[in-house]
């Protein structure tokens, strides 16, 4: 079954530092998405991302964020300098279309701790 | 942000009972309703949907009822299994694409 993939799994940065979290989508998908999951809190939405640009994003996904789909392959969460408050795991989805009823599917997270 | 609200924290149940989940929501605009399952360190897994134009939807061990007058949803897994054993969320999304607003989860617990 096809999967969404992210790299790496666990992260561990600086305060400060820039962190690239990278995700494969699935191959045929067309809009691709980034939520995380502050430990003990909701999963929440940060944003999405259809024909090399943002379609929508939360009131998280401020200036530090950015979202990059360098190739025809990947997508990028950039966090250009880490807080203590952006460690969470970070989850990137995919799904075919964006008509009503259709599927989002996740990877596995990358987990991002900031010290 | 309390637009999906899933008021049970957690659920205990015996192998081969019926587990269920409930789910509340408050915006009306929510068109489309999802339960994904977690387990730890792990993303979200895709369990069962519903549009708001059904009031159930089925598929094996698992049904989802819709209540829209009630802005309820609720899944009902039959019979349990250990393996069921992780955290449930419901999410829900607008008509107008596809972002989900998740519930805060319940994590369920089947007991051999």
């Amino acid at each position: 079954e096809p999967e969404v993939t992210q790299t790496p799994s666990h992260q561990v940065t600086q305060m400060g530092q820039e962190v690239i979290l990278r995700c494969v989508p699935i191959s045929n998908h067309l809009y691709f998405y980034w939520y995380r999951q502050i430990l003990g809190q909701k999963v929440e939405f940060l944003v999405s991302f259809y024909n090399n640009e943002i379609s929508e994003k939360s009131e998280i996904f401020d200036d530090q964020f950015s979202v990059e789909r360098p190739d025809g392959s990947n997508f990028t969460l950039k966090i250009r300098s880490t807080k203590l408050e952006d460690s969470a795991m970070y989850f990137c989805a995919s799904s075919e279309d964006r008509v009503i009823g259709n599927t989002i599917y996740f990877g596995e997270g990358s987990w991002l701790t900031v010290v | 942000d309390q637009q999906v609200k899933q008021n049970s924290p957690s659920l205990s149940v015996q192998e081969g009972r019926i587990s269920i989940l409930n789910c509340d929501y408050t915006n009306s605009m929510f068109d489309y309703f999802l339960w994904y399952k977690k387990y730890p360190a792990e993303g979200p897994t895709f369990l069962i949907s519903i549009s708001s134009i059904k009031d159930k939807n089925e598929d094996g061990r698992f049904t989802v009822f819709l209540n829209k007058s009630a802005k309820h949803l609720s899944l009902h897994i039959v019979p349990s299994q250990p393996g069921d054993s992780a955290v449930y969320f419901c999410a829900a999304s607008e008509a107008a694409g596809n972002k989900l607003t998740f519930g805060g989860g319940t994590r369920v617990l089947v007991k051999p």
